[in-house]
């Protein structure tokens, strides 16, 4: 079974509009981390924003924030005021409990296409 | 700010030629990665290593090896290349504690 799943190989946004990129995960471990980065055309890979499975608060960091849905297995990231800058591949990954080499599993990624 | 590098971006190889990829960081990391990624499969892990001369198999190990002489410096190294291999291949590193990973830049490597 996928660890990580994203659903949306591509997605449309308008400039200005927010705009929520899906992750789901499976782990049995209760003890687990869930990452989003960003990779431009350019190639590089970005850390965006960090989700602990014990934190209480919803991750943010500026226009990113995180809709963590623990029951649901779920870490949605939510970009909000898209920006042309924003068009670039997303991806979701977890790292589960304390492993040594704090290895993560990536999913497949997102495209994100921002409209003018 | 951390900073790994790769040693190319682009590079064009022949089959079963021996190519090694380097990857260096300068942050003091324990743990380092290297990723193969393909469109629509994501980042698969090919190789991790914890400490030096420690390594440990990832997902997709077949036709790899590594290298980790130093702490700052991790090598992938393709033994007999393979047209299959051709593909985006990233380095990353991270702390020991619970850190995000950071990312060279990548090499697209070709295998002719």
């Amino acid at each position: 079974a996928q660890k990580i799943t994203q659903t949306q190989p591509g997605m449309f946004v308008q400039e200005k509009e927010a705009v929520t990129l899906d992750c789901t995960y499976d782990t049995s471990d209760p003890s687990y981390g869930l990452f989003w980065y960003k990779q431009p055309s350019s190639g590089e890979m970005i850390f965006l924003i960090y989700q602990g499975s014990y934190d209480q608060q919803n991750a943010t960091e500026g226009r990113y924030s995180l809709n963590f849905q623990k029951a649901r297995k779920s870490a949605n990231l939510v970009i909000s005021a898209s920006q042309l800058g924003d068009s670039a591949m997303y991806f979701c990954a977890m790292r589960e409990g304390h492993n040594a080499g704090n290895m993560l599993t990536f999913g497949g990624g997102t495209r994100l296409m921002v409209k003018p | 700010d951390v900073k790994v590098t790769q040693s190319s971006r682009y590079l064009v190889k022949r089959t079963g030629e021996k190519v090694f990829l380097e990857c260096v960081q300068d942050m003091d990391h324990e743990n380092m990665f290297w990723y193969r990624q393909d469109p629509g499969l994501g980042l698969r892990l090919i190789y991790f290593s914890y400490d030096v001369k420690m390594k440990e198999k990832g997902d997709i190990p077949e036709g790899y090896s590594v290298s980790r002489e130093k702490k700052e410096r991790f090598s992938l190294i393709l033994e007999s290349a393979s047209t299959n291999q051709t593909s985006m291949y990233l380095c990353a590193s991270s702390s020991a504690s619970n850190q995000p990973q950071h990312f060279g830049d990548g090499t697209r490597l070709s295998i002719l």
